[in-house]
């Protein structure tokens, strides 16, 4: 089944210790992206990739590092999280940026 | 910089009506659009695009949009509403011409069906 997974699903922690949420597809995308979902705001593009080894800043990369060193892995690292992070996340891939993407189910941080 | 507007936090209609969810962007050069549905709990799941062609667009769950370059909109539309159509709905829009590769979405509307 073509699916994007991303873990964990739901995570609380405390400010400042390093956290990070993978994300996989099994779809052979080259196009990947990490969004935050917050109320009123929509979706925000934190980081994407377009292929092995090139990423790039969305609208909202402060605080958030992220690493394309396989094609289907695209983890996402709060190397020093602070409760302005707390949010809901999302992992996506596509064939390529003008293609429909793929969403994980998302992941829930609360950073207290 | 390119964005989207959709002028809606919620729109409420009677099951069986029809439905107009709104959407407008700014982007520079020809726009590639989207539409995408979010169920509680889930991620998002694509509806239609457009990036040429005709005007009019057919996407899942007999949804479609009409692309209208004048009024640079992209409205989500469906003749006849359901109760299982009530959901998070998102515009977004990657500028053609952009420079960057990044896709912009609107803060999103919330589709309420009642029966």
């Amino acid at each position: 089944e073509a699916q994007v997974t991303q873990n964990p699903r739901y995570l609380i922690t405390v400010t400042g210790k390093k956290l990070t949420v993978t994300c996989s597809q099994n779809m052979n995308h080259e196009y990947m992206s990490w969004y935050r979902q917050d109320p009123g705001l929509g979706l925000r593009q934190i980081y994407y990739s377009m292929n092995v080894e090139v990423t790039d800043k969305g609208d909202v990369p402060e605080g958030y590092k992220v690493s394309r060193k396989e094609k289907r892995n695209f983890p996402l690292i709060l190397e020093s999280p602070s409760p302005n992070q707390t949010s809901l996340y999302f992992c996506a891939s596509s064939l390529s940026v003008a293609q429909p993407q793929h969403f994980g189910d998302g992941t829930r941080l609360s950073i207290l | 910089a390119q964005s989207v507007a959709q002028p809606e936090d919620q729109v409420n209609v009677a099951e069986g009506n029809p439905l107009t969810v709104k959407c407008t962007y700014s982007v520079s050069g020809n726009p590639y659009l989207f539409w995408y549905v979010q169920y509680p709990n889930r991620g998002l799941q694509f509806l239609l695009k457009y990036i040429t062609g005709d005007n009019l667009v057919k996407g899942s769950y007999g949804f479609e949009a009409e692309f209208n370059k004048s009024q640079t909109s992209f409205h989500l539309k469906k003749p006849s509403a359901l109760v299982s159509d009530s959901a998070l709905y998102f515009c977004a829009v990657r500028g053609f011409n952009n420079a960057g590769n990044m896709l912009t979405f609107g803060g999103g509307t919330r589709l309420m069906v009642k029966p």
